[in-house]
């Protein structure tokens, strides 16, 4: 069974610094998607970046961009310049595609990592 | 544009109560839908999904059911509701038969049972 393991519970980050959130994961598999959610205090999920396994090239969106090392089944989120909005629980989370298997889509978190932003 | 409803955003029910939980999408047809746990503000869970009318996946045992009674629209229920059963629920939704889009999800209930 796949596994999303977030290893740190708590980050914290003065505001314009840079951190990093680690993610790690387990899977027989060689295609599957990557993904990292924030979840603000509203508690919707909104969906930060996204990574395709057969891509080598890291994802970046804006001040968010990720290090996806295949071969050791990790997956970082990198936030730069830090803001105060960006104060949240970050997940991590991984899926198979739908096509050709049983996954239906179907998503694994991780528990979770709940940054905080200091001004 | 697609947009998921989920309703209520909180609720409060005594130990033994029935529970029905709503979630529509609109905007798409013929959705992946799912229903999520979370306990403790910590990490999801799923506990069912449900690629057509009708069509229900249990993913852990448990006191809930739940109902997909048309394309869009899926529902959480109980018969009698546990301590155990609060959290906060969340719905989501992916396209059906595409590989490489994420999960949207409704804003959440929560669920406190006393």
């Amino acid at each position: 069974a796949q596994t999303v393991t977030q290893s740190q519970p708590e980050m914290s980050v003065q505001e314009a610094e840079t951190v990093t959130l680690s993610c790690t994961y387990d899977t027989s598999e060689s295609d599957y998607y990557l993904f990292w959610y924030k979840q603000p205090p509203s508690r919707q999920m909104i969906l930060v970046i996204r990574q395709e396994a057969y891509k080598q090239q890291n994802a970046t969106e804006n001040r968010f961009s990720v290090n996806f090392q295949k071969a050791a089944k990790s997956f970082s989120l990198k936030i730069s310049d830090s803001q105060l909005g960006d104060a949240a629980m970050y997940f991590c989370a991984y899926r198979i595609p739908n096509a050709g298997g049983t996954s239906y889509g179907k998503l694994t978190f991780g528990q979770g990592t709940i940054l905080t932003v200091h001004p | 544009s697609q947009t998921i409803h989920q309703w209520p955003a909180t609720l409060v029910q005594p130990v033994g109560s029935p529970l029905s939980l709503e979630c529509t999408v609109e905007g798409t047809s013929n959705p992946n839908l799912y229903w999520y746990r979370q306990a403790a503000g910590r990490g999801l869970q799923l506990l069912f999904y449900s690629v057509g009318i009708g069509q229900i996946s249990s993913e852990v045992p448990q006191n809930l059911s739940a109902s997909r009674p048309q394309d869009r629209q899926f529902i959480l229920s109980s018969k009698k509701l546990l301590l155990s059963d609060s959290g906060f629920y969340l719905c989501a939704w992916t396209l059906n038969l595409t590989s490489n889009t994420e999960a949207f999800f409704g804003q959440g209930t929560r669920l406190t049972v006393v």
